[in-house]
Order: C-alpha cells, then structure tokens, then sequence
C-alpha cells in the first residue's frame, strides 16, 4: 500500500524565512500527492496536489512542492514565512484505490516573530 | 456555498455513553469520509460512503461504532458505549472525484472534538 512519511513533528521558523516541511512518499507506481493545511480547531484545507503533470507545483498562499523522483520526496517549500502560516500540514496520498486517502503524521509549524 | 458542515463542535460526555455526530457534506458530492484525528496524529480513516453504501468500513469498530448516510446525503456517526479512548476529533470530508485519479480531493469540515470523561 502506499504511504507518506512526514519528517520533524515541529517546525519552527523566524518570520521571513524558508519553510521546508518534509514528506517522503512510498510507492511502486506513481503516486498521487497532496498536501492539507489544518488551522487551529479547523478542518484540512487542500494547499496542492501532485498528479504527474509537472514536477513543481504551485499551490495557495505562496507554497509549493517539488516531486523527486530519485529522492521519493514531495517537500513542502515557502520563499518567506508569515505569521498566519503557523499550522499543522499534512502530506496525504492515495493508499488502495483513488478513493482512500491517507495521510501522514503531521508537521506542527511554528513562526517566530 | 456552506461547505461540509458538522455539529455538535464540541461534546463532553462521561464513559459509557452514547453520543452521535452529524455531518451535511457539499451538495452533490456522493462520496463522504469520517476520519478519526487523535491528538498530535493525521487523520486515520474510519469509514467511506458512495452515495448510501459503505464501501470501506475496515477500521470502524464495529462494536461499538456505527454509521449511516440515508438517502445519500447527511451522515450520522454513533458511539455506544463511548470509552475514554475515544477522545478525539471526528472529522467528516466528502468529494465528488468521477472516478479519475489525482481528482479526488477532500473537502473537510471543522470536525467534532469529543472528549470522554
């Protein structure tokens, strides 16, 4: 079955800096990938999905995620941190059908003022 | 448009209760989730419906959980008797995929938070 495993529980960045949460994925065939953000004492939100068609994608708020290959990785990047970044994001795939989706542990992240 | 809506948001319930979550999902989308989220923990899935039927239901507790989504539309989550290692979230999500891979995307609600005294 396929499998995300997401790298570091908590994260914490100045304001302004490079975000870099991290999720590598376990599959025999390509994956479908998706990365959630859950506010406090909210619900998921989609931030982007991967599907093949390009290997960065650009999703909202400024993130993005690159799929690597050689790597298994689909990491989670933002060029400046801001205060309303601080969450909790979650790297998701598909596990037995397109139907299911799994997700990872979860990474907490901090922004420092 | 309301999104996926659930209620109650919050409920406190002592051991050996019963209590019961509801969930609306977007109009239209005929496949609705309930995930279970302990704390510090990603979502696990409980239970997924195509329109009325369940067609995943391998990690509901079926002793003491059970679910249904009448009609195809709203869904009920039932605890009975609840134990104290049913504090959580329960979160509901629905999608309206067509059968095409990598166009499954969930939509969540806010979720239940439940604790069990």
């Amino acid at each position: 079955a396929q499998s995300v495993t997401q790298l570091g529980s908590h994260v914490s960045v100045s304001e302004g800096a490079l975000v870099l949460l991290r999720c590598n994925y376990s599959s025999s065939v390509p994956p479908y990938l998706f990365w959630y953000v859950q506010y406090p004492n909210q619900g998921l939100q989609l931030l982007l999905k991967y599907t093949s068609a390009a290997t960065l994608v650009k999703g909202i708020n400024g993130f993005e995620a690159e799929f690597k290959k050689s790597e298994t990785s689909f990491h989670l990047t933002k060029p400046s941190a801001h205060m309303s970044d601080a969450a909790e994001y979650f790297c998701a795939t598909y596990s037995g059908g397109y139907q299911k989706v799994t997700f990872g542990t979860g990474t907490k992240l901090q922004v420092i003022p | 448009e309301a999104g996926v809506v659930q209620s109650p948001r919050y409920k406190i319930i002592e051991k050996k209760q019963p209590v019961a979550f509801w969930c609306n999902p977007i109009s239209g989308h005929n496949t609705l989730y309930w995930y279970r989220q302990n704390l510090g923990q990603g979502p696990e899935l409980l239970i997924r419906y195509e329109n009325e039927e369940a067609v995943d239901d391998s990690q509901l507790p079926k002793d003491r959980f059970s679910a249904e989504r009448l009609k195809g539309v709203d869904s009920t989550l039932k605890i009975q008797p609840a134990e104290l290692g049913d504090s959580a979230v329960y979160l509901c999500a629905s999608s309206s995929h067509g059968g095409k891979p990598g166009a499954n995307v969930l939509t969540f609600g806010a979720g239940s938070r439940l604790t069990v005294l």
